[in-house]
């Protein structure tokens, strides 16, 4: 069974920084592309991050490029968004996901429980 | 970036009765060489993570319910549940993965009238 955890979701203040993670459990984790969408209280659903299952391949959302970094680890099965300079607008639920097939390009199929991240002084 | 409106924003069906969702994108999401439209739909209950029902435009995600139907080509999109259940109530939003930044439609509520 696919399963995805987010943590390190918490409260920081503006201009601070938070690593979230995602463990990734019940599949060839180093064989699928990884997403990271966000969701502010409310709020419909933005796509953050993504990195290609070979790793050579990140892109980012305009409202996130340049302070958000997507990494991975494959040895630990696990998933990363480096946030740094987060404003008030970063506030929200993030979730990580899969897509259904090793393609980048591809819908995402199995998503996490999403781990809320709190910009405020 | 390509953009992605949904039409309405919300939605209220008399169960049973049918309900559509229309998605449209601000350029071509068909793929030529693989004749493959880059759209999903997911549908969303509150406290819950997206769930994703439909993706290449028209293929049911496995274990959805056949009343959720999935069509359109190019920039329109269309969602059609076709009798409308309790459990439907949710939100529902369109993405287009062709190119990055992928891209959510802003959500369609639907409720029960």
């Amino acid at each position: 069974e696919v399963q995805l955890l987010e943590s390190g979701g918490g409260l920081v203040q503006p201009g601070g920084s938070l690593r979230l993670s995602c463990a990734a459990s019940g599949f060839t984790f180093s064989s699928y592309a990884m997403n990271w969408v966000r969701q502010a209280p409310g709020k419909g659903l933005e796509w953050v991050s993504v990195v290609c299952a070979d790793d050579s391949n990140t892109y980012y959302a305009d409202s996130v490029k340049g302070r958000f970094t997507i990494s991975r680890d494959n040895s630990k099965n696990t998933l990363y968004l480096q946030m740094n300079h987060l404003t008030a607008d970063d506030t929200a639920v993030y979730f990580c996901a899969r897509g259904r097939i090793a393609s980048c390009y591809d819908a995402c199929a199995y998503w996490g429980q999403g781990t809320l991240v709190t910009v405020s002084s | 970036d390509i953009v992605m409106t949904q039409s309405p924003d919300s939605l209220a069906v008399s169960l049973g009765e049918r309900a559509t969702i229309n998605c449209k994108s601000s350029q071509s999401v068909l793929y030529s060489s693989n004749n493959k439209n880059y759209v999903a739909w997911y549908q969303q209950k509150p406290g819950q993570p997206p769930k994703v029902l439909i993706y290449w435009a028209s293929i049911r995600e496995s274990g959805v319910p056949d009343r959720f139907s999935g069509s359109g080509s190019g920039t329109d999109f269309t969602l059609t549940i076709s009798s409308l259940q309790a459990e439907d109530v949710a939100v529902y939003y369109c993405q287009q993965y062709y190119n990055v930044p992928y891209s959510f439609g802003q959500g369609t509520k639907l409720e029960i009238k």
